[in-house]
């Protein structure tokens, strides 16, 4: 089955201790992306990569890092996570080269809401 | 700037009735449209795609969305809404050349159905 698999799910954790939010996909897709929802903002890309070691920063990359070493992954890190940074964070994927990605559909993960103290 | 909006950040139907969410963009060149659906607790599914061919686009669920170069619209219908259509909605455009396309969201619209 084509998915998009994130971890965790949900994590309650303090200010300044490190996570990483993983993100998997078996649709071997070149395009990959983190949006973080929020009440009222809609979805705003964090960070995107287009191709394995091709990252680049969406709207409100401040504060997150990640990587691109395989293609299949792509995880999310908050090296010192801080209270503005609870939210619903989503990974997604989508088919096509450098130039078509964003025509193509994205498929989504369920989700990681992420709660920080 | 481009930009998406959707028209009513709440809906309410009654079961049966009619279903139109509103979504308008801007955008200086022809579009790729789309609209996602996102069932509570789970991430965004794509309802339905328009890129440049017939201006009435079929979906899943019995949804279906017009656009209208002249409105610079894309609204979402379904003729009779199920309980089961209670979601958040979100239109999205993907619009510019070359590298430079970027994919722009709407904040939403989140659709009642009641009985």
């Amino acid at each position: 089955e084509a998915q998009v698999t994130q971890n965790p799910r949900y994590l309650i954790t303090v200010t300044g201790k490190k996570l990483t939010v993983t993100c998997s996909q078996n649709m071997n897709h070149e395009y990959m992306s983190w949006y973080r929802q929020d009440p009222g903002l809609g979805l705003r890309q964090i960070y995107y990569s287009m191709n394995v070691e091709v990252t680049d920063k969406g709207d409100v990359p401040e504060g997150y890092k990640v990587s691109r070493k395989e293609k299949r992954n792509f995880p999310l890190i908050l090296e010192s996570p801080s209270p503005n940074q609870t939210s619903l964070y989503f990974c997604a994927s989508s088919a096509g080269h450098h130039f078509s990605y964003s025509n193509q559909p994205q498929h989504f993960g369920d989700g990681t809401r992420l709660s920080i103290l | 700037a481009q930009s998406v909006t959707q028209l009513g950040s709440h809906v309410s139907v009654s079961e049966g009735a009619l279903v139109l969410l509103r979504c308008n963009y801007s955008s200086s060149v022809p579009p790729y449209l789309f609209w996602y659906v996102q069932y509570p607790n789970q991430g965004l599914q794509l309802l339905l795609k328009y890129t440049s061919a017939a201006t009435l686009v079929k979906g899943i669920n019995g949804f279906e969305a017009e656009f209208k170069k002249s409105e610079t619209s894309f609204h979402l219908t379904k003729p009779s809404a199920h309980m089961s259509d209670a979601a958040e909605y979100f239109c999205a455009v993907s619009e510019g050349a070359g590298n430079n396309r970027k994919l722009i969201w709407g904040l939403g619209t989140s659709l009642a159905v009641n009985p």
